[in-house]
């Protein structure tokens, strides 16, 4: 049982460069998550997906977009990647609706730099 | 006006010590609150929640709710070296799927 795998661990891009980030859960949660962290700001939503088959735009959209795969995989991709996306990037997962429970299981981060 | 507010620290403690973090927030829709730790270099850890407003305790650790406040804590008695990270606080509404979190504190606890 992995829980939350996401690769890569590390990556560097240049500016206008693409890439997509990915993400996978064994726990066979319906929920999955897409945060960036940066100094002094926490952790804010990029996108999440509340279940299979439909994603929502959180805090921090612009300049990315995101594909629910199937239940265990959810990808962020950069399209044209600027210096000001450089930050860590945890996916996360959770079982469902917060009633049922509101725990997020995070994965162990991307750091992405772009210069 | 930030939904969660959090204070960065950075607090240093000697071993033993009772420590006490906290957040503040202004949604009155929020009803779930946890409270995750975070290593260097690691991706966030949970390490209590509580439903609404009350107390809860586990082992060393007690996290509390203050809905009227809108205020939130959490204690750490007898801490510990290995308690040396970032603790983040987290809300989120009842029926919701949008954690808001706070910028963490860093704590570092001194042998």
């Amino acid at each position: 049982n992995a829980g939350v795998t996401q690769t890569p661990k590390f990556q560097v891009l240049k500016t206008g460069q693409s890439m997509t980030l990915q993400c996978a859960q064994d726990m066979n949660h319906n929920s999955m998550y897409w945060y960036r962290q940066d100094p002094g700001m926490g952790l804010r939503l990029i996108y999440y997906s509340a279940s299979e088959g439909t994603t929502d735009k959180g805090e921090v959209p612009n300049g990315y977009n995101v594909s629910r795969l199937n239940k265990r995989e959810f990808s962020l991709r950069l399209e044209s990647a600027a210096p000001s996306q450089t930050s860590v990037y945890f996916c996360a997962s959770k079982r469902g609706r917060s009633y049922l429970s509101p725990e997020q299981y995070f994965g162990p981060g991307t750091r992405l730099t772009v210069t | 006006q930030k939904e969660v507010e959090q204070d960065p620290g950075p607090l240093s403690v000697p071993e033993g010590a009772i420590v006490s973090l906290n957040c503040t927030y202004s949604n009155s829709a929020f009803q779930y609150f946890m409270w995750y730790r975070q290593y260097s270099r690691k991706g966030p850890e949970l390490l209590m929640y509580t439903y609404s407003s009350g107390n809860k305790e586990d082992g060393r650790f007690t996290a509390q709710v203050d809905k009227s406040s809108k205020y939130i804590s959490l204690f750490i008695r007898d801490s510990q070296p290995s308690d040396s990270a970032t603790y983040l606080c987290a809300m989120s509404a009842n029926t919701g799927n949008q954690f808001y979190f706070g910028t963490g504190t860093s704590l570092t606890v001194i042998p």
